[in-house]
């Protein structure tokens, strides 16, 4: 157990629906990430939080947004769903910012188990 | 762009028979590379980071180094229980966002 939770772990939905992704780091974690993994893609990047604020965004569609609230947890909203976007949704999280490599510490980024979405 | 190339793509090994998987990366300004292993519908359960050539770490039967190239995992008389898909990440620079870059991975299957 990596300490990050997620819910929901299955989420079935309809085309055009929208859905929210929840995530709850590692105590005393200030850093999420959101990653999409589907079986052609890989582990994508999507947007990363440091403390409640946005730091970075990588292929993060439009019709995806997140946020990180002042007692750290995230929620990633997709919307206007298609059948593409049905992957898993992981959340990461670690102690030190992103950029911030700190090799006494380690700079060690831990999953959660994801959100599997499956649109139909 | 920093890329991530993992080869092979799939290994089957007999138990005990040792090898090492392969993590080629491009990245400006390498903050560190991480080694994941992830088994199906789970998510990536954190190995190893390693920060600057020469530099090695071990876990059990895992062995990681890296290069200014690539990095390997070696895996010394493997077990059926180590079978799973190990990730190869670079955490790159202010221009990538310091975001983890996977490669696509290296899906391990031990046999006994």
């Amino acid at each position: 157990d990596s300490g990050v939770t997620q819910t929901p772990k299955h989420l079935i939905t309809a085309t055009g629906q929208r859905v929210t992704l929840r995530c709850s780091p590692r105590s005393g974690d200030l850093s999420v990430y959101w990653y999409q993994q589907s079986l052609d893609q890989g582990l994508q990047f999507l947007i990363q939080y440091y403390n409640g604020e946005e730091r970075a965004k990588g292929n993060i569609l439009e019709r995806f947004s997140a946020q990180q609230f002042p007692d750290l947890h995230s929620e990633l909203n997709l919307s206007s769903l298609e059948l593409g976007d049905s992957a898993l949704y992981f959340c990461a999280s670690s102690v030190v910012p992103p950029d911030w490599t700190d090799e006494l510490s380690g700079n060690t980024i831990y999953f959660g188990e994801g959100s599997w979405l499956t649109v139909v | 762009e920093d890329q991530v190339t993992q080869s092979p793509e799939a290994l089957r090994l007999q138990e005990g028979e040792s090898s090492s998987l392969n993590c080629s990366y491009t990245v400006s300004g390498l903050r560190g590379l991480f080694w994941y292993r992830q088994d199906p519908g789970k998510g990536p359960e954190f190995l190893f980071t390693l920060y600057s050539a020469g530099e090695e770490k071990e876990k059990e039967r895992l062995k990681a180094t890296l290069t200014k190239k690539e990095s390997f995992l070696h895996i010394t008389a493997p077990k059926p229980e180590d079978s799973a898909t190990y990730l190869c990440a670079v955490q790159g620079s202010r221009n990538s966002g310091y975001a983890l870059n996977f490669g696509k991975g290296t899906s391990l299957l031990v046999t006994p």
